[in-house]
C-alpha cells in the first residue's frame, strides 16, 4: 500500500489562475481532508469530504472548493489564485467508522507557488 | 476559540540528553491530543495520541487537563530524533475529526 498519494508534487501558477490538486486516499479509507501549510506554520484545515459531500469546512474563502469521487479520491480546486495561496497543500485520509473519523494519515503534499 | 500553542520554534539538544517539547491547548472540554512528526523529506506521520497511552520511539506524552498541556518527552535524545514536531488537537465532540495544529517545534539533536 503506497499510502496517501498526491499529485502533482510541485506546481507554479500566476496570480488569477486556477489550480486543481489531486489526492488518492490510503487503501480502505473513505474520508479525505485537505490542509494548507504556509511556510513556518502548522497545517490549517480547509475542508473534509465523505460520501462525496463536504462535511466540514475551515475558515477559507469560497475560492477553495473540492470534490470527492466514488472511488474516494479527491480534488482541491483554488480559483483566482493570490500570492498568499502559495503553500504546501496536504491531503489526509481516514476511515469513518462507528460514527467517528479515525486517525488521519497524510500524503506528501503538493507545493504550490503563485507568482 | 480552541487553540494549540507550541512556544518553542527551535529546540537544540545534545545526543543522550533529555528532550521535552511543550504543547498547550485552550479548550474547556475533553480534547483528543496528538503528536505528529515530520522527518526531513518525509511526510507528516503520527507519533502518538494520548488515548493510546503508548510509547513510540521512546517518546511519551501525558495529557494534563489541569494545566491544559500535552508535553512530549524523551529521556535520551538520539540523532534520528531530529525533525519537525507538531502538536495537534481535535474535539471529542467532532465526529469528523478536524485537526488543529500548533506551529511546530524544530528539534535538532547534535552529537
Amino acid at each position: 500500500d503506497a499510502g496517501v498519494t498526491q499529485s502533482p508534487t510541485h506546481l507554479i501558477k500566476t496570480r488569477g489562475q486556477q489550480v486543481t490538486l489531486r489526492c488518492s486516499p490510503k487503501s480502505g479509507h473513505d474520508t479525505v481532508s485537505w490542509y494548507q501549510q504556509a511556510l513556518g506554520q502548522g497545517p490549517q484545515f480547509i475542508f473534509q469530504y465523505y460520501e462525496e459531500e463536504e462535511r466540514q469546512r475551515g475558515n477559507f474563502p469560497d475560492r477553495f472548493s473540492g470534490h470527492q469521487f466514488p472511488n474516494y479520491s479527491s480534488e482541491l480546486n483554488v480559483n483566482a489564485l493570490l500570492l498568499g495561496d502559495s503553500a504546501l497543500y496536504l491531503c489526509a485520509s481516514s476511515l469513518f467508522n462507528d460514527g467517528v473519523s479515525d486517525t488521519q494519515y497524510f500524503g506528501p503534499g503538493t507545493r504550490l507557488t503563485v507568482l | 476559540a480552541q487553540r494549540v500553542t507550541q512556544p518553542e520554534k527551535l529546540l537544540s539538544v545534545f545526543k543522550g540528553a533529555p528532550v521535552e517539547l511543550k504543547c498547550n491547548y485552550s479548550y474547556s472540554g475533553s480534547p483528543e491530543l496528538f503528536w505528529y512528526v515530520q522527518y526531513s523529506r518525509q511526510r507528516l506521520q503520527l507519533l502518538l495520541r494520548h488515548i493510546s497511552r503508548e510509547s513510540i520511539k521512546g517518546f511519551t506524552a501525558d495529557l494534563n487537563k489541569g494545566e491544559t498541556s500535552f508535553h512530549l518527552k524523551k529521556p535520551f535524545a538520539q540523532e534520528e530524533d531530529s525533525a519537525m514536531y507538531y502538536c495537534a488537537f481535535r474535539l471529542t465532540t467532532d465526529s469528523w475529526g478536524k485537526l488543529q495544529f500548533g506551529a511546530g517545534t524544530q528539534v535538532v539533536v547534535t552529537p
